[in-house]
This record gives structure tokens, sequence and C-alpha cells, in this order.
């Protein structure tokens, strides 16, 4: 039972386009989610996270929005750069406990020059 | 400079050996954390230590130990290795537990083959 989902695994763009990767969850629990970025061979980078209070989470290029209704998060890279091209994983936290993080399977962006 | 590493980056060993995987993290945090990524690509938390306390032990067998010598340092033995434990394990470190300040980063990850 995948808490985190990342329906797609792969997602190509044109350089300069908008990218748009989505997250789905189910735990109505967690109040706290973050994107990572993670290139081959290499440990996950930290990109931009959003607490459940907030709708909307803008940083640069790059900005989060929450759909807490929905269970429904995006990540939306605008304008797209090559150097983009990499695996994005979205990640929740459990409000209670041990605020452990689960992870999505992660969706591929690839950018088009 | 690395904020967090790991060593080795690459493990090929023999079913039935121990094997230990070492973290250092040198930014003060206080909780680390051992990730397991398997071949479909799953990140799943094995274990977190706050303050040297084991936080997080999850469903994972007990030839796995973590061991957490000092606050910078979380070191993972595995006993006994299996073929299923061929994956890409991660460490990481948050500044604190919970809170807006937990954010996690990442060792680059061991690639531990077994044969």
């Amino acid at each position: 039972d995948q808490q985190v989902k990342q329906n797609s695994p792969s997602l190509s763009v044109q350089e300069g386009r908008i990218s748009i990767l989505n997250c789905d969850y189910t735990n109505s629990m967690f109040d706290y989610f973050l994107w990572y970025k993670k290139y081959p061979a290499e440990g996950p980078t930290f990109l931009i996270s959003i607490s459940s209070i907030k709708d909307k989470n803008e940083d640069g290029r790059f900005t989060v929005f929450l759909n807490k209704s929905a269970k429904h998060l995006s990540l939306h890279i605008v304008p797209s750069q090559p150097g983009d091209s990499a695996v994005y994983f979205c990640a929740a936290r459990s409000a209670s406990g041990t605020y452990k993080y689960i992870f999505g399977t992660g969706t591929r962006l690839k950018v088009l020059a | 400079d690395t904020a967090v590493s790991q060593t080795p980056k690459y493990l090929v060993t023999q079913m039935g050996n121990d094997k230990s995987i070492k973290c250092e993290q040198n930014l003060g945090h206080d909780t680390m954390y051992w990730y397991k990524q398997d071949s479909k690509k799953f990140l799943k938390i094995m274990f977190s230590y706050n303050n040297k306390e084991l936080i997080i032990n999850e469903t994972v067998p007990n030839r796995f130990s973590p061991k957490s010598p000092d606050k910078a340092h979380l070191n993972l033995h595995i006993n006994s290795l299996e073929l299923g434990d061929s994956a890409v394990y991660f460490c990481a470190s948050s500044q604190v537990l919970g809170g807006q300040s937990d954010t996690q980063y990442f060792g680059p990850g061991t690639r531990l083959t077994v044969l």
C-alpha cells in the first residue's frame, strides 16, 4: 500500500517550457511535503518543501502546490533547463510519532534542448 | 567538505559475509537515517537516530544493526548477507526531528551487491 504515488514514471519537456511533476498521497495525517532531485550515482538533493498549512511555496524557478482536499501536490519548474534533467521524488512526513518520511517512486524528467 | 559522506561507495561481497557501511555528517545535525533503495527504486526508511537514540526501526531483519557512536556518525552493520540485500543504501541527516527544520540531507549512497 504505497501511501505516496508518482504515477508518471517519466516526463519529457522542451527547454524553456514548464515542467509539471505530480504526486498523490493517501494519508491525511501527512503534515509536511518535500521534493528531491536525484542525479545518477548521487544522493537525493533537497529542492523545495511545503507545510500542510500552506497551498503554495515558491523558490526561484520552482513552485510547489498543495491541494489537501485532493491529497495532491505538484512541482512546477519554469522555465525548464537541460540541467533539470533528473529523477524527482516527492516525500511526505507523518505528523505523528516518529516523523517518518514516505517517498514516492520518482519521475524521470528529461528536458530537451 | 562533503556534508554527508558514506564509505564505501561500492561494495561487492559474497553471500554469508558480514559488512559495514559508514556514514558521517559534518552539518551538526541531531538526527541521522538509513534508507534502502531497492531495484524498483523505492526509497524506504530503515532506521533513524536522534541524539544517538534509536527512533525508527522499520521492519528490517535483525541482521541489520545500526550503531551511532556519536551524533555525527551512524554506521550500518549487516550480518550474513543475502542476495536480497543487494540495493543502494543512503544515509541522511536532518537538523532536528519533526518541526520545520527536519529536511533531510542525503549522502551519495553505497551500492551493495551480494553475489
